[in-house]
């Protein structure tokens, strides 16, 4: 089973709201990540979580805060965010071996973020 | 220098043609690359992965130069049901979990 499920598929928020968007993952993979995506753009990476420390952080901005309950979930945290916030949002998960080889990503079907 | 670099096409094809993108990264010292398929409004799905020259299933054959450091995807007999985004990914060199993602490449398959 390679599935990684994502809730809620859509959401629509204003600016002064906190919300959260849920990951889960049960593969056993070690390796979690958020990404977010715009139209015609590929995949850019926020967050990732390797044994469910926060090993890469690509300089997002506090307005987002990942975190990792256990090795199967993820959240991403969010609160004051701008209308340019809105976006797919993209987990992924990978086994994360500690090797470079067989580390293959899998996505999770994404949220569609609105904020107005 | 970008670290994955990709014809973004659109690549525009009758059905039953043979279409080919490439994909071209910067660091020699990566290890594996891997071949993803994106629909519109939908996630990236895994179609390859290539960790020696190169990989082969049913019509989609992707293959790798290191001496080039170069990345191919090739699709063979195209159906209606290939069109989509096609997502060069490399994985890092440094740690198994830095993913460079390719600008993509969009291909249409007409009937």
């Amino acid at each position: 089973d390679t599935e990684v499920t994502q809730t809620p598929k859509h959401l629509v928020m204003g600016m002064t709201n906190k919300k959260s968007l849920k990951c889960e993952q049960h593969m056993g993979h070690r390796a979690m990540y958020w990404y977010k995506q715009k139209a015609k753009k590929p995949p850019e990476l926020m967050f990732v979580y390797s044994y469910e420390k926060l090993s890469i952080n690509e300089s997002v901005p506090s307005r987002f805060s990942p975190e990792c309950p256990n090795s199967s979930l993820l959240n991403l945290h969010l609160h004051a965010l701008q209308p340019e916030d809105s976006a797919l949002y993209l987990c992924a998960s990978s086994q994360d071996m500690g090797t470079v080889l067989y580390n293959e990503q899998f996505f999770g079907p994404g949220t569609r973020l609105t904020v107005l | 220098r970008k670290e994955v670099e990709q014809d973004p096409g659109p690549f525009n094809v009758p059905e039953g043609a043979t279409v080919a993108f490439n994909c071209t990264y910067s660091n020699s010292a990566s290890q594996s690359f891997f071949w993803y398929r994106q629909d519109c409004r939908k996630e990236p799905k895994l179609l390859m992965s290539v960790y020696s020259s190169g990989n082969e299933d049913g019509r989609f054959t992707a293959q790798l130069n290191r001496a080039s450091q170069y990345i191919s995807l090739l699709i063979r007999d195209s159906k209606l049901s290939d069109s989509a985004t096609y997502l060069c990914v490399v994985n890092g060199r440094n740690t198994g979990n830095q993913f460079y993602f390719g600008t993509g490449t969009s291909l249409t398959v007409i009937p």
